[in-house]
């Protein structure tokens, strides 16, 4: 199994400031047949369903606020909040889908 | 637009078996790949496996003894069936739509197994 790692578990940003989690997998989820990365993000706020972020790495989902980036290739991955709002309090996960089964990293939980 | 509703006990037996349907709205359970994916109570996310409409299916080595995943394209529902279940299993299950990243989920369903 591929195993994702997220860095780090918890992290406190203030109301505008940068936030970064990074992702890490054990082998490559870089496709090379089609140059994709096979990884996404998700926000998963208290009570709620996870909601997806970005796929391919770096393809933001639809309505999703541009002050999210998802960056990354190969085995090392980053989201970023360019300016956190109240509402971006939340445990976040990447998985890939480049292998079976998927696996999700363990989730960072970020707190203002 | 798309709306994925779960439906299924909420409790379960030791040993008995787990039964979850996903109904979907505003789409076709023949355009797209499901996928089932849990969470133990304060726990991270498991992929439990997907499926293609045709029945092509793909399951977690670690739960394939005991699922199934299973679709009825005349009712645009999706199946979860988990046999033997125990405390273990106990989680939110939520039904998904797509395999490469999942842009649409279910309320999910709390499962408790317990007697």
């Amino acid at each position: 199994d591929i195993v994702m790692t997220q860095s780090p578990d918890s992290l406190a940003v203030s109301l505008g400031e940068r936030a970064t989690i990074n992702c890490k997998s054990s082998q490559t989820v870089l496709e090379s047949s089609d140059n994709k990365n096979y990884l996404g993000w998700y926000q998963q706020k208290p009570g709620q369903p996870p909601k997806l972020l970005f796929y391919w790495a770096s393809t933001r989902a639809s309505g999703v606020p541009d002050r999210f980036s998802g960056s990354g290739s190969g085995t090392d991955f980053t989201l970023t909040i360019s300016s956190l709002q109240a509402e971006d309090v939340a445990v976040y996960y990447c998985q890939q889908y480049y292998g079976s089964p998927r696996t999700f990293g363990q989730g960072t939980k970020l707190e203002i | 637009q798309v709306q994925l509703q779960q439906s299924g006990p909420g409790l379960v037996k030791p040993s008995e078996t787990l039964s979850l349907t996903c109904t979907v709205s505003g789409d076709s359970i023949s355009s797209h790949y499901w996928t089932w994916i849990r969470q133990p109570p304060g726990k991270g996310l498991e992929w439990i496996g997907y499926i293609y409409y045709s029945g092509s299916t793909n399951y977690n080595p670690s739960l394939k003894s005991r699922v199934t995943i299973s679709v009825d394209t005349s009712r645009n529902q999706c199946s979860l069936t988990l046999t033997s279940v125990t405390a273990a299993d106990t989680a939110v299950y939520y039904c998904t739509r797509g395999h490469y990243g999942n842009d649409y989920w279910g309320q999910g369903t709390q499962v408790t197994v317990s007697s």
